[in-house]
């Protein structure tokens, strides 16, 4: 039982490259989340997906977009990276009826 | 708009010490109130949570003590350890939000020896 793992762990990009950060969840989770973590500022929530194929905006979604690909993934891509969008990227999921929610080990990205 | 406030932003104390750690909130539609510590490196985890119906809940050192009409909830910890040094976060979810947690910005703990 891994819980929730994300990939990759580390990432460099240049402005204006695209990349796809993966996460996927072995606890059967009906919801999941995508969170940016800056110094300061705690976690702000991206975009969220309450079931299998429902996604939704939250705090700060401009410049990402996400895809519920089954009930075990949730992807987030960032089509054309900014150097603010440097950040280290947490997914979450929880279970309906639940709050409690379990994180990943977290992906570093910088964009240079 | 910052939902959630947290303070301070970090703390020190010694070992055996008893750190605090306090969040405010404004929205009364807030229903679940969970607390996150993170150690370096890694991601968030749940370290204890409390409904408003209560208002205080224990764990182990861990102690959440809340107050209704203040709006207020608070992390205490017992005889805090060189390993409880990590970053906490305090959270509220909204009624009806799907489970959206909102966070506060984080205490940054550490317990010296």
């Amino acid at each position: 039982n891994a819980g929730v793992t994300q990939t990759p762990k580390f990432q460099v990009l240049k402005t204006g490259q695209s990349m796809t950060l993966q996460c996927a969840q072995d606890m059967n989770h009906n919801s999941m989340y995508w969170y940016r973590q800056d110094p300061g500022m705690g976690l702000r929530l991206i975009y969220y997906s309450a079931s299998e194929g429902t996604t939704d905006k939250g705090e700060v979604p401009n410049g990402y977009n996400v895809s519920r690909l089954n009930k075990r993934e949730f992807s987030l891509r960032l089509e054309s990276a900014a150097p603010s969008q440097t950040s280290v990227y947490f997914c979450a999921s929880s279970a309906s009826g639940e709050g409690e929610q379990y994180f990943g080990p977290g992906t570093r990205l910088t964009v240079t | 708009q910052q939902q959630v406030k947290q303070s301070p932003q970090s703390l020190i104390v010694q070992k055996g010490g008893i750190p605090i750690i306090n969040c405010a909130y404004e929205n009364t539609a807030f229903d679940y109130f969970p607390w996150y510590q993170q150690f370096p490196g890694k991601g968030p985890a749940l370290l204890i949570a409390i409904r408003p119906d209560v208002s205080e809940k224990k764990e182990g050192r861990f102690t959440i003590s809340f107050n209704k009409s203040a709006k207020q909830f608070s992390l205490h910890i017992m005889d805090s350890q060189p390993g409880d040094s990590a970053t906490y976060f305090c959270a509220a979810r909204m009624r009806g939000s799907n489970y959206k947690l909102t966070f506060g910005k984080g205490t940054l703990l550490t317990v010296n020896p």
